[in-house]
């Protein structure tokens, strides 16, 4: 099967400036995640998604972040105005359904702020 | 507060040499604990669940609730085992994981 799909790979950007990621699940996921990863530290969920509906939000600095799966499938996640510290990895995944399911990872984005 | 605790933020062993990777957490509910591991420029995945109970690529953890623990062990390390072992923890039904902040393994020969 089709691996997790992220888009672009790698993105440089200025503070204030706005950017965009975009992730493919597997084909039938109903749950979607987006995890920011620090260097130097493990994963943070950011948002978790149930086909189109969000489940859990808490830790998304809504200022700034915003996130979307409007078909149930595709989701992008967008920053704006990004700021320094929002260097990181944006990692993307996906499992079957809630519960005992497997996460499955991309390969992340890996975004730098100047 | 939920927390997963991955002490050694690398381990280095000789080929052949037994390894662990040791991760505490704090729950106060049932825990459901997994390991993750990402190869070098490959994707995170899953190695294993402790529900499995099962061995994988030789590699075996124990839930120990009264100590908190969920150490990763394999009795003789490989080279390809050269990867980043993150110990994570599934906080509530959704299946939200929580992660360690992982161990650097590096087997030299």
């Amino acid at each position: 099967e089709a691996g997790v799909a992220q888009s672009p790979r790698y993105k440089i950007i200025e503070k204030r400036q706005s950017v965009a990621f975009w992730c493919n699940p597997i084909s039938g996921h109903a749950t979607l995640y987006w995890y920011q990863q620090i260097l130097g530290q493990g994963p943070k969920l950011l948002i978790q998604f149930q086909n189109n509906g969000v489940v859990d939000d808490s830790q998304l600095p809504k200022d700034r972040f915003s996130a979307e799966r409007l078909k149930g499938v595709d989701s992008t996640l967008k920053i704006q105005p990004a700021k320094l510290e929002d260097s990181a990895v944006y990692l993307c995944a996906s499992s079957l359904s809630t519960g005992n399911s497997p996460l499955h990872f991309g390969n992340g984005t890996r975004l730098t702020v100047t | 507060a939920q927390r997963v605790t991955q002490p050694e933020k690398l381990l280095s062993v000789f080929k052949g040499a037994p390894v662990e990777l040791k991760c505490n957490y704090s729950y106060s509910g049932s825990p459901e604990l997994f390991w993750y591991v990402q190869y070098s420029r490959q994707r995170l995945q899953l190695l294993l669940r402790h529900i499995s109970r099962e061995s994988i690529k030789g590699f075996t953890a124990d839930l120990n609730k009264g100590e908190t623990s969920f150490h990763l062990k394999k009795p003789f390390a490989q080279e390809e085992d050269s990867a980043m072992y993150y110990c994570a923890l599934r906080t509530d039904s959704w299946g939200k994981l929580q992660f360690g902040a992982g161990t650097q393994v590096v087997v030299t020969p």
